[in-house]
This record gives structure tokens, C-alpha cells and sequence, in this order.
């Protein structure tokens, strides 16, 4: 399996909602990242947790909270988003470990804020 | 920081190729990435290439780095247009980061 899953596909929430994004990987990998992305530019990187820990928060505000229940799930609590905050929402695993180390990436979650 | 730099577009007729450029800073690049996405899809790696090696051949894809300029290209022979699509460039430093740097992609149109 060199699959990454994410659900759902779409998401369509109001401001006031709480969701919740799913990411899941069957290849052993013990690093997820969660990458937010905007039409027509470059993934921007906002957390990676690393043997199940979390290692990096690139400065992401307190209303995305990101959960990592074991190595093979990642999850994206939601709560009180802003209508800016509608763009793909992209999981990647790597096994964390060698210095090629690629990243495998998600189909990603289409969030709309309303 | 490492900084990653692509120009945004590149129009080519079907069957020609298409050559697709990739400049980066960072002189502890240890391995260089390309990724295609398409419309509404994740990223998919394409093919990657250690820094020292200066080209690699994987079917219709070549991809060439000079690492004295700093310079990587993606040639993509017989261009079809399933090829269509963005194309990103990605860089990663040596220090045991295994956080890739990437460029703003290039957005590939392929006409019939």
C-alpha cells in the first residue's frame, strides 16, 4: 500500500462549525505533515509530527489543531475558521529517517469557509 | 533561507517536449524533487535526483542538474496532454531536515 487517504474530499463549513479532517497511511511512515494550499502557489508547510510527536508548528493559528492518534492517522481539528481560511488541505507522509526521505502526498481536502 | 525559483508558465504543442527550469540557493541541496499536480489533486512525486549525480532518465522524463549554477530542468519528451498540469520543483538541504523547500510551480498547458 503507497497510499495516502484523505477524507472527505470536500467541506463546506460555517464559521461558527467544528470539523475535523482525516488523514491515513499504511506504508510504515513515521512523519506527517499537514500542508494548506492556495490556488496557483506552492503547499506551505503547518505541522509535521515525527514518531508521533509533534515537531514543527509553523506559527498556525490556535483554531486549526492538529491530532496525531497513532503512526498511521493525522487529524485536523477546525473550529471557528475564517472565510480565508478556504483553500486544499494536503496530508504527506515520509518515513522520517535517510536523507532522501520524499515525501508522499494525500489528494487533499477541499475546505470552504462560508 | 533556501529559496526555490520557476517561472509560472510554459505552453507546448502536443508531441514536442517540453523543458520545464528550476533554480535554487541552497548549496546543501542533497536531493531535488519535481512533483506534478493536477487539477483538484495532492502532489505526485515524478522522480527525484541525488546532488551528485547530474542527470537522470526515467522514460519520457529526463531531469538535468548543474550544480555549480544551481540549476535543475525537467525535460518531458513527447509532451501528451495528460502532461498538463503544475509542475513543482523542490529542494532539500543537507543537516538531516527532511523538510523540502518549494518553488511556486509551473503551470504546463499542453495544446492539441
Amino acid at each position: 500500500d503507497t497510499e495516502v487517504t484523505q477524507t472527505p474530499k470536500h467541506l463546506v463549513m460555517g464559521m461558527t462549525n467544528k470539523k475535523s479532517l482525516k488523514c491515513e497511511q499504511h506504508m510504515g511512515h513515521r512523519a506527517m505533515y499537514w500542508y494548506k494550499q492556495k490556488a496557483k502557489k506552492p503547499p506551505e508547510l503547518m505541522f509535521v509530527y515525527s514518531y508521533e510527536k509533534l515537531s514543527i508548528n509553523e506559527s498556525v493559528p490556535s483554531r486549526f489543531s492538529p491530532e496525531c492518534p497513532n503512526s498511521s492517522l493525522l487529524n485536523l481539528h477546525l473550529h471557528a475558521l475564517q472565510p480565508e481560511d478556504s483553500a486544499l488541505y494536503l496530508c504527506a507522509s515520509s518515513q522520517a529517517q535517510g536523507s532522501r526521505d520524499e515525501q508522499f502526498f494525500g489528494p487533499g481536502t477541499r475546505l470552504t469557509v462560508l | 533561507g533556501e529559496d526555490v525559483e520557476q517561472s509560472l508558465f510554459l505552453s507546448v504543442r502536443e508531441g514536442d517536449s517540453s523543458v520545464i527550469n528550476c533554480t535554487y540557493t541552497d548549496s546543501s541541496s542533497t536531493y531535488l524533487y519535481w512533483y506534478k499536480q493536477e487539477p483538484g489533486a495532492g502532489l505526485q512525486l515524478l522522480t527525484y535526483i541525488f546532488s551528485n549525480m547530474d542527470m537522470k532518465q526515467d522514460q519520457r522524463l529526463t531531469v538535468l542538474l548543474n550544480k555549480k549554477d544551481k540549476h535543475l530542468s525537467l525535460r518531458i519528451a513527447d509532451t501528451q496532454t495528460g502532461d498538463s498540469a503544475i509542475y513543482f520543483c523542490a529542494e532539500k538541504g543537507a543537516g538531516g531536515s527532511y523538510i523540502p523547500t518549494f518553488g511556486r510551480g509551473t503551470s504546463l498547458i499542453v495544446h492539441p
